[in-house]
C-alpha cells in the first residue's frame, strides 16, 4: 500500500520569503516521488520528481525538494517566494518496487504568496 | 515534455445529455492513460485506467455505464459521460504515462464540465 500526506491545507508566505510546503508518505519499497504545481481551471503541471540519486532535487520555477528517507518526507522549497507561486501543489508517490504504475497523490495544499 | 492536450475546456449541457471528453498525446505513444475528476479545492480522484486496445480499468465507486472510456489509438483516449445531471458538473483531468523507468504521467489541462 502506498500513501501521502500533505498535512497543511494552505500555506501563506510574504513575497521573497522563503517556503517549504510539506509532504510526507508511506510505501512498501522504495518511493518515487513527485510534485505538481496546479493553476486555477488548469491541469497539473510537472515541477520535480526524485527516483533515485541525489536527495536533493531541483526543479522547474527554482523549487527544490529534499528526499528524507528517515523521516519519509519529500518537502517542496523555493529561497525566494514570487506572487506568481501562489497555487495549489500536489505531492505525489508510487511505489518503485510494485507492478502499478498508478501514483497516489495528497490532498493537496494551497500556497499564498503575499506581495 | 511531453504534451497532452484535451478538448473541449470546457463544456455546457443540458441534463440528460452526453458529452464527450479527448485526451491526446501530442509528441509520444501512450499505452497507458488515466482519467481523475477533481472537485473545487480538492485532490484528484482517479476514475479509471485506460489501455489501449481494451477495456478500461475503473476505480470502485465509479459507473463505468456512466463514464464510457474508450483508448482506440495510442495517442487518443475518450472519455463519455452518458446522460449526465447536474452532479456530474465537475472538473475532469486526463493523463498519459510517458514510459521510461519512472513512468511518469503527463497530465491534460483538464475540462470543465458544467450541466444544467
Amino acid at each position: 500500500a502506498q500513501s501521502v500526506a500533505q498535512p497543511e491545507d494552505q500555506v501563506n508566505v510574504a513575497e521573497g520569503n522563503p517556503l517549504t510546503v510539506k509532504c510526507t508518505y508511506s510505501v512498501s519499497g522504495n518511493p518515487y516521488l513527485f510534485w505538481y504545481v496546479q493553476y486555477p481551471n488548469r491541469g497539473l503541471q510537472f515541477l520535480l520528481k526524485y527516483i533515485t540519486g541525489d536527495n536533493l532535487v531541483k526543479g522547474s520555477y527554482g523549487f527544490e525538494a529534499e528526499f528524507n528517507k528517515s523521516q519519509t518526507s519529500f518537502h517542496l522549497k523555493k529561497p525566494s517566494a514570487l506572487v506568481s507561486d501562489s497555487a495549489l501543489y500536489f505531492c505525489a508517490v508510487r511505489d518503485g518496487a510494485g507492478g502499478s504504475y498508478i501514483p497516489t497523490f495528497g490532498r493537496g495544499t494551497s500556497l499564498i504568496v503575499h506581495p | 515534455g511531453a504534451v497532452v492536450s484535451q478538448h473541449p475546456s470546457w463544456v455546457i449541457c443540458k441534463s440528460g445529455t452526453s458529452v464527450k471528453i479527448e485526451c491526446r498525446s501530442l509528441d509520444f505513444q501512450a499505452t497507458t492513460m488515466f482519467w481523475y475528476r477533481q472537485f473545487p479545492k480538492q485532490s484528484l480522484m482517479l476514475m479509471a485506467t485506460s489501455n489501449e486496445g481494451s477495456k478500461a480499468t475503473y476505480e470502485q465507486g465509479v459507473e463505468k455505464d456512466k463514464f464510457l472510456i474508450n483508448h482506440a489509438s495510442l495517442t487518443l483516449s475518450t472519455l463519455t459521460v452518458t446522460s449526465a445531471h447536474p452532479e456530474d458538473s465537475s472538473f475532469y483531468i486526463c493523463s498519459a504515462v510517458a514510459g521510461g523507468p519512472s513512468n511518469e504521467q503527463f497530465f491534460g489541462p483538464g475540462t470543465r464540465l458544467t450541466v444544467l
